[in-house]
């Protein structure tokens, strides 16, 4: 069975701290997606990186940066110099590829990032 | 260029009502995902709609139902409601091709008291 877990639950930092949430996931398939998604206040999902199993290329874009590593199921997300405005709830998801699209989202329960000013 | 929009943002109902949620894709996207949420937990898929039909269900009961008009917009539709049903229900649209990541909606908030 698929099962993503993020063993953190809350965070918090001050601003321009570096912190990094972690996800572990686990999958039977050897193709699948794995996905960041930040949720504001407000509610809605914000999407963030998607990264197919072939791809183990570390990624940078701007503060953010996400490694992932196979050999441990993980695939971790950091933000560089945090900002109060990156404070949210942070989902790790995990997806299969097959005969449908990647849209059955498996998401881990959340990490709460706060940072202070 | 609109987003992914649900109506309405609130809802309250009792306990045994029927309720339907409401959702329209972002321009260019075929697809449709309904998720629930429950309050600090991850969304749980519920199911998926393309070219009107349901592609794919999570493990929810059939008393969550759902439908797929020609424009590509959605509807979500919960009969007996339960206590349990209290969420947020979030629907996210894509293009089939798989080709986009999914889109995500602000939410429907549904209390059941």
């Amino acid at each position: 069975a698929q099962k993503v877990t993020q063993a953190q639950t809350e965070i918090s930092v001050v601003e321009k701290e570096d912190v990094t949430l972690d996800c572990v996931y686990e999958t039977r398939d050897t193709t699948y997606y794995l996905f960041w998604y930040k949720q504001p206040p407000s509610g809605e999902l914000v999407f963030l990186i998607r990264r197919n199993s072939f791809d183990e290329q570390n990624e940078i874009s701007g503060r953010y940066s996400w490694n992932f590593q196979k050999s441990t199921s993980s695939f971790n997300f950091t933000i560089t110099a945090s900002q109060v405005v990156d404070s949210a709830v942070y989902f790790c998801a995990l997806s299969e590829l097959g005969l449908y699209n990647t849209d059955k989202l498996i998401f881990g329960t959340g990490t709460r990032l706060q940072v202070f000013p | 260029d609109a987003g992914v929009t649900q109506s309405p943002t609130h809802l309250i109902k009792t306990r045994g009502q029927q309720v339907t949620l409401r959702c329209s894709p972002k321009s260019g996207h075929d697809t449709v995902s309904w998720y629930q949420q429950a309050l600090g937990q991850g969304p749980q898929f519920i199911f998926q709609y393309y070219e009107e039909e349901e592609r794919q269900r999570g493990n929810f009961p059939d008393r969550f139902s759902g439908h797929q008009f020609p424009n590509y917009s959605s509807e979500l539709n919960v009969n007996a409601l339960l206590l349990g049903d209290s969420a947020l229900y979030l629907c996210a649209s894509s293009h089939w091709t798989g080709n986009t990541e999914a889109f995500f909606g602000q939410g429907t908030r549904l209390t059941v008291v």
